[in-house]
């Protein structure tokens, strides 16, 4: 099962970019890498999914470099609802797989 | 995502209880998993199904069950709910393939006193 590290808080303000960097040392050949973002009292939402290089959707895009033992989650001109807590999943191993702590972004005005 | 729903969405209980909490989908998929999330702890893996007739345990199942009833119901019991199984807990449906995503219910807050 490839073990994930990401921060555990970051802060940031308003229009700003907020990037948060994933390491995953041991990631296997067919694993993806999956964002979920989570707020109070709601269950994680998928926010993006990518494999390698570069992936954008309309929430965030998504860079993996060719090793592939990192992975930076960037989201654009941020605004206070984009305070949530954001995971970064590796694969499904098994399916015994269970979220880390993941990061906490705090959005302020 | 409203295509999965849990019930109740908050439910005080006793120590010993025996408590059901409920978990459907209108997703058609085969794979259901159990969640339970605690402050500073991430969500933990408790149970998970691939259909009907298979039920695995997860990272945490000691004083759980389950019943996978349908394609579209998946169930966990706290046979004699205790204090330290007060948390968050939340059911999740995947359509299939090992690097599907995940699609959560809402969550259910339990309160074991």
């Amino acid at each position: 099962l490839a073990k994930t590290t990401q921060p555990i808080s970051m802060d940031s303000y308003e229009g700003q970019e907020v990037n948060i960097t994933c390491s995953h040392n041991n990631i296997a050949t067919n694993d993806y890498i999956t964002w979920y973002q989570q707020f109070p009292s709601q269950g994680p939402r998928f926010i993006i999914q990518g494999y390698k290089t570069k992936v954008t959707n309309e929430v965030a895009s998504l860079f993996i470099p060719a090793d592939r033992k990192s992975s930076t989650l960037s989201l654009p001109r941020v605004s206070l609802s984009d305070t949530a807590v954001y995971y970064c999943l590796v694969g499904l191993a098994g399916y015994k797989l269970s979220f880390g702590a993941g990061t906490t972004v705090t959005v302020r005005a | 995502d409203a295509d999965v729903t849990q019930t109740p969405r908050n439910r005080i209980t006793k120590t010993g209880k025996r408590i059901m909490l409920e978990c459907s989908q209108t997703k058609g998929h085969d794979r259901m998993y159990w969640y339970r999330q605690d402050p500073g702890l991430g969500l933990r893996l408790i149970y998970y199904s691939f259909d009907v007739k298979d039920i695995n345990k997860g990272e945490i199942s000691d004083g759980y069950s389950v019943s996978r009833q349908a394609q579209a119901k998946f169930s966990l019991s706290l046979e004699s709910a205790i204090p330290n199984q007060t948390a968050l807990y939340f059911c999740a449906t995947q359509e299939g393939g090992y690097n599907s995503p995940l699609h959560f219910g809402n969550g259910t807050r339990l309160t074991v006193t």
